[in-house]
């Protein structure tokens, strides 16, 4: 069975740290970009990072640069993410994403077909 | 970064009805550009990759069409299992960005 599944999720204090992880079954993880996707409560998704298939390239969105670092393990299949400084705006359900790629003309795109469940993270003292 | 705006923010059909779901960008993203489903609790689901290919197991009553900055995503002849929100989801540069998800009702 393909599946994701997220840990590490809980509650922070502001400016604290904390490392997600993500376990990897079913599929061959080495060969998919891997991404992160968070959702706080009552809004919609929003994309926060991604690695790429050999962990040789990643790209974060603006508000978690410097703070937040994603890597990736392939020999135990398993994806992190490890969050510093955080806020009270990181507030969120934290999902891992596996992206297969599809190629076309030369384009590669994402298409994010296996989600984890998520794990909640709450920054607040 | 590229804003993605969708409309109508919510929409209530019957079944059977044609749901349209238009997504606009700010600026033009070729063919980059998928559409998801999520229901209340549960993560999102593909539907559609590339602007108009859609997901394996996907029902052919969901298609998608558009290029440049104008897309839509239709549902020919919807279901109950369709309520849920969607979000069109731009892959044409980082940071990759949602719509602010439409809202669709069985009424």
């Amino acid at each position: 069975e393909v599946q994701l599944v997220e840990s590490g999720g809980g509650l922070v204090q502001p400016g604290g740290s904390r490392r997600l992880s993500c376990a990897a079954s079913g599929f061959t993880f080495s060969s998919y970009w891997m991404t992160w996707v968070r959702q706080a409560p009552g809004k919609g998704p929003e994309w926060v990072a991604n690695i790429r298939e050999d962990g040789s390239e990643q790209n974060y969105v603006d508000s978690v640069k410097g703070r937040f670092t994603i890597s990736r393990d392939n020999a135990q299949n398993s994806l992190y993410l490890q969050m510093n400084s955080l806020r009270a705006e990181d507030t969120a359900v934290y999902y891992c994403v596996g992206d297969f790629s599809p190629q076309s003309g030369g384009i590669y795109f994402d298409a994010f077909h296996i989600w984890g469940q998520g794990t909640m993270v709450t920054v607040s003292s | 970064a590229i804003q993605m705006t969708q409309s109508p923010s919510s929409q209530s059909a019957s079944v059977g009805d044609r749901v349209t779901i238009t997504c606009r960008a700010s600026q033009g993203i070729r063919n980059e550009l998928g559409w998801y489903q999520q229901k209340p609790g549960k993560a999102p689901k593909l539907l559609i990759y590339a602007a108009s290919s859609l997901q394996s197991g996907v029902p052919p009553r969901f298609s998608g069409s558009g290029s440049g900055t104008d897309f839509t995503l239709t549902i020919s002849s919807l279901q109950p299992e369709d309520s849920a929100t969607y979000y069109c989801l731009q892959d044409y540069s980082y940071p990759r960005t949602f719509g602010q998800g439409t809202k669709v009702e069985i009424k």
